[in-house]
């Protein structure tokens, strides 16, 4: 089992470009999340879904879009990426109702130029 | 609002040492709290801790909570530098129902 991975490991953009960060689990949990997590800040929430084509806007949505077409995978994307989203972002993954068990993902290092 | 606020910020001790670790919180439906372990890369989860005055033990690590005055403590014993790592505090609960993350305590285990 891989347990959740995230595709990719790191991804070097410059300003206005966009790009898709994929969120892959094999645990079959219904939730899945987006979060960012920068300096002194801590593990924000971007985007969050509760199952398959459901989403719904966390704490810090702005300029991200979601989607989860199939219950295994949750798309994160930036249709025209700034400076301001320079981060590491975690997916994570939960069984129904069980907070404790969150799942996370590697990351990905995105840095924006 | 809903907040977490983890101190301090950093530590840095020698092996040996125990250190604590706080967690101070004000949430909305406060339903859990939890400690995380963060290395180079994800989050591993430490406890879960819902009811006051229990301790929570695994190995040199344990943690209490006290929901009356609204925090929580991680404490770490004999310390190895293994132990070097970001933790991170989050309340299950809050206005939306989901983890709210504290900013996390960089704690460095010199040899």
């Amino acid at each position: 089992n891989a347990g959740v991975t995230q595709t990719p490991k790191f991804r070097v953009l410059k300003t206005g470009q966009s790009m898709t960060l994929l969120c892959a689990q094999d645990m079959n949990h219904e939730y899945m999340y987006w979060y960012r997590q920068d300096p002194g800040m801590g593990l924000r929430l971007i985007h969050y879904s509760v199952g398959e084509g459901t989403t719904a806007k966390g704490e810090v949505p702005d300029g991200y879009n979601v989607s989860r077409l199939k219950k295994q995978n949750f798309l994160l994307g930036l249709e025209s990426a700034a400076p301001s989203q320079t981060s590491v972002y975690f997916c994570a993954t939960q069984n129904r109702d069980r907070a404790y068990e969150q799942y996370f993902g590697p990351g990905t290092r995105l840095t924006v130029t | 609002e809903d907040k977490v606020v983890q101190s301090p910020l950093s530590l840095v001790v020698h092996e040996g040492d125990t250190v604590t670790l706080n967690c101070s919180y004000e949430v909305t439906n406060f339903r859990s709290l939890l400690w995380y372990k963060q290395e180079k890369k994800a989050p591993t989860f430490l406890f879960m801790l819902t009811s006051s005055g229990i301790e929570k033990k695994s190995g040199r690590l344990s943690s209490i909570l006290d929901k009356k005055e609204l925090f929580s403590i991680l404490n770490i014993t004999a310390t190895q530098t293994g132990d070097s790592a970001v933790y991170l505090c989050a309340l299950y609960g809050g206005a939306t129902n989901k983890l709210i993350f504290g900013t996390g305590t960089l704690l460095a285990v010199q040899p």
